[in-house]
């Protein structure tokens, strides 16, 4: 069993419309939970990252944590075409490996 | 120029060939990693080091080798490449006294003939 799942989609939704992404993982561990957006023929880049279980909110963009239940979810408000990506989650222990998710591809259609 | 940055971007090999994909950091971060992408398979772990001298293999580490004899390089070396490994190769490095941001090289697009 994978450490952390995620749904690699594609993801295809109209402009406007709120995105949810979402992973699962299975190690308790895991302290630093993170989402990145890749391009095509890019290197990942940090959007977000949360330490604890909660909400997290930076513009357009909201990451939840649920310990409890071992699921993070990313939420993507007023989708643009500019947000067509692929969508990573990622997380960590504390000084140790970080591990990603499969990956979301989305796209938002204008 | 401060980062991170991959050698070769691009690189074409044999079936059997040995070679060794570089990267180079430029902050002193203490841990780097090496990932590979392939399509459905999201961004998996190779191998990484938390500092000189100091390796641990990650989630698909056989057929590769690394070292790590200076903090700011990390090569990543496949001994006897197979067409099972052509990819696309990524190197981050992280400073963990900051917020555990990985920051990513540009990438190396391997192709195993």
């Amino acid at each position: 069993q994978k450490e952390v799942e995620q749904d690699p989609g594609p993801l295809s939704v109209p402009e406007g419309a709120i995105v949810s992404l979402n992973c699962t993982y299975s190690n308790s561990a895991f302290q630093y939970f993170m989402w990145y957006r890749q391009y095509s023929r890019k290197g990942p880049e940090l959007l977000m990252y949360t330490y604890s279980s909660g909400n997290k909110e930076d513009g357009r963009f909201t990451a939840q944590v649920d310990k409890s239940s071992k699921y993070i979810s990313l939420f993507i408000r007023d989708s643009q075409p500019s947000d067509s990506a692929t969508y990573l989650c990622a997380m960590r222990e504390y000084g140790n490996k970080l591990v990603f998710g499969a990956g979301t591809i989305l796209r938002v259609k204008s | 120029d401060a980062g991170i940055t991959q050698s070769p971007r691009y690189k074409i090999t044999e079936t059997g060939r040995q070679v060794t994909l570089m990267c180079h950091q430029t902050w002193s971060h203490s841990y780097m990693f090496w990932y590979r992408q392939d399509l459905g398979h999201g961004l998996r772990l190779i191998y990484y080091s938390a500092a000189a001298d100091i390796t641990d293999k990650g989630e698909v580490p056989d057929g590769y080798v690394v070292s790590r004899s200076k903090t700011e390089n990390f090569p990543l070396t496949l001994e006897s490449a197979t067409r099972s490994q052509t990819s696309v190769y990524f190197c981050a490095s992280i400073d963990p006294g900051g917020n555990t941001e990985a920051f990513f090289g540009q990438g190396t697009r391997l192709t195993v003939v």
